[in-house]
């Protein structure tokens, strides 16, 4: 079965621009979570996706959001760009909400904020 | 707040022996804990989990150790092979948060021919 994929792979944006990065999850799995990956702060938890609600939080600022749709598919928007926000964006599914079993990743989203 | 720590930056072992990595965690709520391999520019592979209830999950050459009362877990490779070469994170849930893992900072492990 297909995974979880995300686009666009590489991603150059500018400083205080905003950026769209889109995850469809595996075929039936109906969670799915954001993660930042920086080389300071490691793999951070963004947050939680489950019939389009936002169920779970990291701690972020309020320039990072997301949604998702009816097909689970999921959008996370970064608004006014800033340096900082360079990094390696994953998403994960997983087959329900409240459980990290069968958490699938896909391969990520590089974004360069310059 | 570093809840799940991997001390260790980097590794480094021959071919067949085998490879043995640490991980710490602080909060007592976490009742599961897995590995992920890791590759640049890749999202993290799944390896082996283990839930609170257990003390050793064992797959193949991979096995997960978990100390509750330490708060300590290991992942144990038999006999490493140099495909095995990447970065290796743990990661820990707890059931009242959901979806959501919380990452050490992971180990880089090199495995030399």
């Amino acid at each position: 079965k297909a995974g979880v994929t995300q686009t666009p792979r590489y991603l150059i944006k500018t400083r205080g621009q905003q950026v769209t990065l889109s995850c469809s999850p595996i075929s039936g799995h109906r969670s799915v979570s954001w993660y930042q990956q920086t080389p300071g702060q490691g793999l951070q938890f963004l947050f939680e996706y489950f019939s389009e609600t936002q169920r779970n939080k990291g701690n972020f600022p309020g320039r990072f959001s997301g949604r998702q749709f009816s097909n689970s598919r999921s959008e996370m928007n970064v608004s006014t760009l800033e340096l900082g926000d360079s990094a390696l964006y994953l998403c994960a599914s997983s087959l329900d909400t409240g459980t990290v079993y069968g958490y699938t990743f896909g391969s990520g989203t590089r974004l360069t904020v310059v | 707040d570093q809840q799940v720590k991997q001390n260790s930056p980097s590794l480094s072992v021959q071919e067949g022996r085998i490879s043995i990595l640490n991980c710490d965690y602080t909060n007592s709520m976490f009742d599961y804990f897995l590995w992920y391999k890791k590759y640049p520019a890749e999202g993290p592979t799944f390896l082996i989990s283990i839930s609170s209830i257990k003390d050793k999950n064992e797959d193949g050459r991979f096995t997960v150790f978990l100390n509750k009362s330490a708060k300590h877990l290991s992942l144990h490779i038999v006999p490493s092979q140099p495909g095995d070469s990447a970065v290796y994170f743990c990661a820990a849930s707890a059931s009242n948060q959901g979806g959501k893992l919380i990452f050490g900072q992971g180990t880089e492990l090199s495995v030399k021919p």
